[in-house]
């Protein structure tokens, strides 16, 4: 069980939109910023957004992040083939003390 | 470009002690919060903790009384290792390079990962 919570997948057609969403407490999302990571079959991780809305060099603006309150959102535009992955949403938990990420999200586009 | 790579035993027995290190290349070690963070086969990420270079730690509550992180600045590295590991403990392990500070940790670098697999 996960201290954030994501939906188990999401998928949308070439070129269209998806959103997906993270969702935690006061402890965690609620106090501190979030980072999105995806992660391609088969290879490690890559920071997508950082401090809810920060895209590192190298990341398209196709992506994008957004908080309120106790949520996030990873937003992703004009979808391609190659976005197909699995996105984890992580931040920082005040009471646990500890790194925390969300179940994680697998996008299929259709 | 930062590299950070994994290296260690890729089986373990199930009651020993699993040993990770991961080489920095590329960039300073200074700075910043070195962490681990493992994935079980088919599974999420899974936190484990982190040593800041100046020496401070945390670590996963649920792992704590079995883990030791260690940073070496004189080789760029940094090392894991968990103790009474079990078949729940086989996972691939990343390190990674944690930026961290006043209400913000997130990886921007990750290792390729290395998969431990416990069995006798």
């Amino acid at each position: 069980q996960s201290v954030l919570t994501q939906p188990p997948s999401v998928s949308a057609a070439p070129g269209q939109k998806v959103t997906i969403s993270c969702s935690g407490s006061s402890s965690n999302i609620g106090n501190n910023y979030v980072a999105w990571y995806q992660q391609l079959p088969g290879t490690a991780p890559r920071l997508l957004i950082y401090d809810n809305n920060h895209r590192p060099s190298g990341i398209p603006d196709r992506f994008s992040g957004s908080k309120s309150g106790t949520s996030a959102t990873l937003g992703i535009t004009g979808l391609q083939a190659g976005d197909e992955a699995d996105y984890y949403c992580g931040t920082w938990d005040d009471s646990l003390s500890a790194g925390v990420f969300g179940g994680g999200t697998k996008l299929t586009v259709l | 470009q930062v590299r950070l790579q994994e290296s260690g035993p890729g089986l373990v027995k199930p009651s020993e002690t699993l040993s990770l290190t991961c080489t920095v290349s590329g960039g300073s070690i200074s700075g910043y919060y070195w962490s681990w963070i493992r994935q079980p086969p088919g599974k999420g990420l899974d936190w484990i903790a982190y040593m800041y270079s100046g020496g401070s730690t945390n670590y996963n509550p649920s792992l704590k009384s079995r883990v030791t992180i260690s940073v070496d600045t004189s080789k760029n590295q940094f090392s894991l290792k968990l103790s009474s590991v079990t078949a729940a403990d086989t996972a691939v392990y990343y390190c990674a390079r944690g930026r961290g500070g006043d209400r913000y940790y997130y990886f921007d670098y990750w290792g390729l990962g290395s998969l431990v697999t416990v069995s006798s």
